[in-house]
């Protein structure tokens, strides 16, 4: 049984570029969620995606932007890179809009330099 | 507002309970969940509790859950070094027809041989 899984694991951009990120759902899941993880913090919600829907978004800017696929696998889009985006990004998923529990991707380390 | 709070570190020696505590802030939340966080993965889900209960034992953990103070707490029984690990707590809250999950900033958990 396949869990979530996330690519690339590790990615180094300069500021000002653009990143897309993806993620494979758990098999069986249909809802997949984006957080980001700064250092030393906690996951911080970034959007949910539902049947290739955005149905809700956490308080981060219009540069950050997602999709789901009709095989519910999703991308994360960050445009005009900046310094303070460099963070460990989650990918999380669950089954429909209850949403629990959440299992988690091992991440996406980005660096912006 | 919504804030989920923990201590920062805590740090036992092998073979003794560790207990790791959370207060939240929601009194809405339905589910409330236990994440263990190794270095450089994801976060794995270790046990959640329903807001109706007091308390889960599920093998070396037990969680409990003080409704009226918002308060959960992460026991580990017999605690070993593999158990050294950054400890999440989680509260799932409705939100607009779907659920929010709203993660503390974690808890750093160091077993001493």
């Amino acid at each position: 049984d396949a869990g979530v899984t996330q690519s690339p694991t590790h990615l180094i951009k300069t500021r000002g570029q653009q990143v897309t990120l993806r993620c494979s759902p758990k098999s069986g899941h249909d809802t997949v969620s984006w957080y980001q993880q700064a250092l030393g913090q906690g996951p911080q919600f970034i959007f949910q995606y539902y049947e290739e829907e955005e149905r809700q978004r956490g308080n981060f800017p219009d540069r950050f932007s997602g999709h789901q696929f009709p095989n519910y696998s999703s991308e994360l889009n960050v445009n005009a890179l900046l310094l303070g985006d460099s963070a460990l990004y989650l990918c999380a998923s669950g089954a429909g809009l209850l949403n629990s529990p959440l299992h988690f991707g091992n991440g996406t380390r980005l660096t912006v330099t | 507002g919504e804030d989920v709070e923990q201590s920062l570190f805590l740090s036992v020696r092998e073979g003794d309970s560790s207990v790791i505590n959370c207060t939240y802030t929601d009194s809405s939340s339905t589910y409330l969940y236990w994440y263990k966080q190794e270095p450089g993965a994801g976060l794995q889900l270790l046990t959640y509790i329903f807001s109706n209960m007091d308390m889960k034992q599920d093998q070396r953990l037990t969680v409990l859950l003080n409704k009226k103070d918002k308060h959960l707490s992460l026991r580990i029984a017999d605690t070993q070094t593999g158990d050294s690990a950054i400890y999440f707590c989680a509260e799932r809250a409705p939100t607009s027809g779907t659920y929010k999950y709203i993660f503390g900033t974690g808890t750093r958990l160091k077993v001493l041989a």
